[in-house]
Protein backbone atom coordinates (compact mmCIF):
# COMPACT_ATOMS: atom_id res chain seq x y z
CA UNK A 1 0.00 0.00 0.00
CA UNK A 2 1.22 3.27 -0.94
CA UNK A 3 2.15 5.01 2.02
CA UNK A 4 3.47 8.82 3.21
CA UNK A 5 4.94 9.96 6.29
CA UNK A 6 5.34 13.00 8.38
CA UNK A 7 7.49 14.11 11.35
CA UNK A 8 6.81 15.50 13.79
CA UNK A 9 3.36 15.51 14.00
CA UNK A 10 3.29 18.66 16.10
CA UNK A 11 6.19 20.89 16.60
CA UNK A 12 6.37 24.44 18.62
CA UNK A 13 8.76 26.82 18.18
CA UNK A 14 9.65 30.49 18.89
CA UNK A 15 9.62 33.32 16.23
CA UNK A 16 12.83 34.34 14.66
CA UNK A 17 13.59 30.33 14.70
CA UNK A 18 14.42 27.48 11.59
CA UNK A 19 12.08 24.50 11.20
CA UNK A 20 12.63 21.25 9.34
CA UNK A 21 9.60 19.47 8.67
CA UNK A 22 9.88 15.91 7.39
CA UNK A 23 8.68 13.90 4.65
CA UNK A 24 9.29 10.14 3.89
CA UNK A 25 7.55 8.04 1.63
CA UNK A 26 6.79 4.16 0.12
CA UNK A 27 4.63 4.23 -3.28
CA UNK A 28 4.93 1.97 -5.91
CA UNK A 29 5.64 4.14 -8.87
CA UNK A 30 6.66 7.64 -7.89
CA UNK A 31 6.41 10.43 -9.73
CA UNK A 32 6.54 14.08 -7.90
CA UNK A 33 6.16 15.24 -4.15
CA UNK A 34 3.93 18.12 -3.27
CA UNK A 35 4.45 20.51 -0.26
CA UNK A 36 0.68 21.88 0.90
CA UNK A 37 0.34 24.34 4.07
CA UNK A 38 -3.46 24.62 5.65
CA UNK A 39 -4.22 27.28 8.02
CA UNK A 40 -8.24 26.99 8.56
CA UNK A 41 -9.11 26.49 5.09
CA UNK A 42 -7.80 24.84 1.72
CA UNK A 43 -4.46 23.87 1.71
CA UNK A 44 -2.59 26.25 -0.26
CA UNK A 45 0.23 24.60 -2.79
CA UNK A 46 3.31 25.41 -1.71
CA UNK A 47 6.33 23.18 -3.86
CA UNK A 48 6.36 20.66 -6.62
CA UNK A 49 9.34 18.49 -6.56
CA UNK A 50 10.40 15.85 -9.07
CA UNK A 51 13.59 15.69 -9.50
CA UNK A 52 16.21 14.94 -6.63
CA UNK A 53 18.71 17.42 -5.25
CA UNK A 54 17.22 20.52 -6.89
CA UNK A 55 16.09 22.92 -4.00
CA UNK A 56 12.91 24.88 -5.00
CA UNK A 57 13.01 28.10 -2.53
CA UNK A 58 10.22 30.58 -1.84
CA UNK A 59 10.97 33.88 0.47
CA UNK A 60 11.99 31.94 3.50
CA UNK A 61 10.98 28.44 2.46
CA UNK A 62 12.77 26.01 0.57
CA UNK A 63 12.21 22.28 -0.08
CA UNK A 64 14.61 19.30 -1.52
CA UNK A 65 13.95 15.46 -2.42
CA UNK A 66 16.27 12.58 -2.01
CA UNK A 67 14.75 10.17 -4.43
CA UNK A 68 16.95 7.51 -3.62
CA UNK A 69 16.79 7.76 0.47
CA UNK A 70 12.95 8.52 -0.56
CA UNK A 71 12.00 12.15 1.25
CA UNK A 72 11.46 15.30 1.56
CA UNK A 73 12.55 17.82 3.94
CA UNK A 74 10.74 21.80 3.89
CA UNK A 75 12.25 24.48 6.14
CA UNK A 76 10.85 27.58 6.80
CA UNK A 77 13.97 30.61 8.29
CA UNK A 78 13.08 32.82 10.39
CA UNK A 79 9.86 31.62 10.65
CA UNK A 80 6.91 34.17 11.97
CA UNK A 81 3.62 33.59 13.16
CA UNK A 82 1.67 33.92 10.37
CA UNK A 83 3.83 30.87 9.58
CA UNK A 84 1.56 28.21 12.11
CA UNK A 85 -0.75 25.98 10.16
CA UNK A 86 -0.48 22.33 9.42
CA UNK A 87 2.01 21.38 6.32
CA UNK A 88 1.17 18.31 4.07
CA UNK A 89 2.89 16.69 2.12
CA UNK A 90 1.14 14.37 -0.71
CA UNK A 91 3.13 12.39 -3.43
CA UNK A 92 1.52 12.09 -6.99
CA UNK A 93 1.88 8.16 -8.18
CA UNK A 94 2.63 7.91 -11.79
CA UNK A 95 -0.50 6.97 -13.79
CA UNK A 96 -3.39 7.65 -11.17
CA UNK A 97 -4.54 10.61 -10.94
CA UNK A 98 -4.86 10.96 -7.22
CA UNK A 99 -2.12 12.74 -4.71
CA UNK A 100 -1.29 10.03 -1.31
CA UNK A 101 -1.42 12.09 1.82
CA UNK A 102 0.54 12.37 4.78
CA UNK A 103 -0.75 13.00 7.86
CA UNK A 104 0.62 16.51 8.46
CA UNK A 105 2.92 18.22 10.77
CA UNK A 106 1.06 21.28 13.05
CA UNK A 107 3.34 24.09 13.50
CA UNK A 108 2.73 26.98 16.24
CA UNK A 109 5.16 29.84 15.65
CA UNK A 110 5.23 31.31 19.69
CA UNK A 111 5.49 35.25 19.59
CA UNK B 1 -10.89 34.24 -12.17
CA UNK B 2 -13.00 32.48 -9.75
CA UNK B 3 -10.69 29.13 -7.79
CA UNK B 4 -12.46 26.46 -7.37
CA UNK B 5 -16.10 27.02 -5.31
CA UNK B 6 -17.67 24.96 -2.76
CA UNK B 7 -20.62 24.60 -1.19
CA UNK B 8 -22.01 24.64 1.44
CA UNK B 9 -18.92 26.25 3.86
CA UNK B 10 -20.81 24.18 6.81
CA UNK B 11 -23.38 21.52 6.66
CA UNK B 12 -25.06 19.97 10.03
CA UNK B 13 -26.96 16.99 9.46
CA UNK B 14 -28.81 14.77 11.90
CA UNK B 15 -27.83 10.80 11.71
CA UNK B 16 -29.82 9.46 8.65
CA UNK B 17 -30.03 12.42 6.75
CA UNK B 18 -28.50 13.10 3.63
CA UNK B 19 -25.54 15.41 2.73
CA UNK B 20 -25.18 16.93 -1.02
CA UNK B 21 -21.79 18.88 -1.40
CA UNK B 22 -21.41 21.11 -4.71
CA UNK B 23 -18.33 21.70 -5.94
CA UNK B 24 -17.67 24.21 -9.19
CA UNK B 25 -14.80 23.49 -10.85
CA UNK B 26 -12.35 26.49 -11.94
CA UNK B 27 -13.56 27.53 -15.41
CA UNK B 28 -12.37 25.76 -18.49
CA UNK B 29 -11.61 22.34 -16.02
CA UNK B 30 -13.11 19.26 -16.90
CA UNK B 31 -11.37 17.65 -14.38
CA UNK B 32 -12.76 17.55 -10.52
CA UNK B 33 -11.42 15.13 -7.63
CA UNK B 34 -12.80 14.56 -4.45
CA UNK B 35 -10.78 14.49 -0.92
CA UNK B 36 -11.60 13.78 2.46
CA UNK B 37 -9.78 14.88 5.51
CA UNK B 38 -11.12 13.96 9.19
CA UNK B 39 -10.25 15.75 11.96
CA UNK B 40 -6.02 15.92 12.76
CA UNK B 41 -5.36 13.94 9.70
CA UNK B 42 -4.43 14.36 6.06
CA UNK B 43 -6.34 14.42 2.58
CA UNK B 44 -7.73 10.95 1.67
CA UNK B 45 -8.59 10.61 -2.31
CA UNK B 46 -12.14 9.83 -2.63
CA UNK B 47 -13.35 9.66 -6.23
CA UNK B 48 -11.68 11.34 -9.55
CA UNK B 49 -14.50 12.43 -12.21
CA UNK B 50 -14.47 14.07 -15.89
CA UNK B 51 -17.47 15.42 -17.07
CA UNK B 52 -20.08 12.80 -17.37
CA UNK B 53 -17.97 10.11 -16.19
CA UNK B 54 -16.57 8.40 -13.33
CA UNK B 55 -12.73 7.44 -13.67
CA UNK B 56 -11.44 6.52 -10.41
CA UNK B 57 -13.51 5.49 -7.64
CA UNK B 58 -11.51 3.66 -5.65
CA UNK B 59 -11.33 5.94 -2.52
CA UNK B 60 -15.07 5.89 -2.22
CA UNK B 61 -16.80 4.06 0.95
CA UNK B 62 -18.98 0.85 -1.31
CA UNK B 63 -22.10 1.95 0.73
CA UNK B 64 -23.99 5.50 0.77
CA UNK B 65 -21.55 7.62 -1.06
CA UNK B 66 -22.08 8.66 -4.66
CA UNK B 67 -20.87 11.03 -6.87
CA UNK B 68 -21.32 12.59 -10.18
CA UNK B 69 -20.46 15.28 -12.53
CA UNK B 70 -22.87 16.32 -15.27
CA UNK B 71 -22.50 18.15 -18.67
CA UNK B 72 -23.80 21.18 -16.92
CA UNK B 73 -23.43 22.49 -13.41
CA UNK B 74 -21.80 21.72 -10.19
CA UNK B 75 -19.53 17.87 -9.43
CA UNK B 76 -21.75 16.73 -6.00
CA UNK B 77 -20.57 14.34 -3.41
CA UNK B 78 -23.76 12.83 -2.01
CA UNK B 79 -23.75 10.91 1.51
CA UNK B 80 -27.14 9.16 2.08
CA UNK B 81 -28.35 7.99 5.74
CA UNK B 82 -25.48 10.03 7.28
CA UNK B 83 -23.42 8.77 10.21
CA UNK B 84 -21.28 10.45 12.77
CA UNK B 85 -18.11 8.71 11.37
CA UNK B 86 -19.37 10.77 8.29
CA UNK B 87 -18.21 14.17 10.28
CA UNK B 88 -15.12 15.47 8.54
CA UNK B 89 -14.07 18.43 5.82
CA UNK B 90 -14.52 17.71 2.20
CA UNK B 91 -12.05 18.90 -0.07
CA UNK B 92 -12.70 19.52 -3.93
CA UNK B 93 -9.73 20.16 -6.85
CA UNK B 94 -10.11 20.85 -9.99
CA UNK B 95 -7.86 20.51 -13.42
CA UNK B 96 -8.13 21.25 -17.32
CA UNK B 97 -6.18 18.07 -18.04
CA UNK B 98 -5.18 14.94 -15.91
CA UNK B 99 -3.23 16.23 -12.88
CA UNK B 100 0.08 14.84 -13.26
CA UNK B 101 2.05 17.60 -14.36
CA UNK B 102 0.66 20.37 -12.58
CA UNK B 103 -0.20 20.61 -8.82
CA UNK B 104 -3.87 20.36 -7.71
CA UNK B 105 -5.55 23.76 -6.29
CA UNK B 106 -8.14 22.96 -3.81
CA UNK B 107 -11.38 25.05 -2.71
CA UNK B 108 -11.75 25.70 0.95
CA UNK B 109 -14.13 22.67 1.60
CA UNK B 110 -17.29 21.72 3.40
CA UNK B 111 -16.96 21.04 7.06
CA UNK B 112 -20.04 18.07 7.09
CA UNK B 113 -20.96 17.53 10.94
CA UNK B 114 -23.40 14.57 11.84
CA UNK B 115 -25.18 15.07 15.31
Amino acid sequence: EDKVVQSPLSLVVHEGDTVTLNCSYEVTNFRSLLWYKQEKKAPTFLFMLTSSGIEKKSGRLSSILDKKELFSILNITATQTGDSAIYLCAVVIQGAQKLVFGQGTRLTINP
Amino acid sequence: NAGVMQNPRHLVRRRGQEARLRCSPMKGHSHVYWYRQLPEEGLKFMVYLQKENIIDESGMPKERFSAEFPKEGPSILRIQQVVRGDSAAYFCASSPIQSNNSPLHFGNGTRLTVT
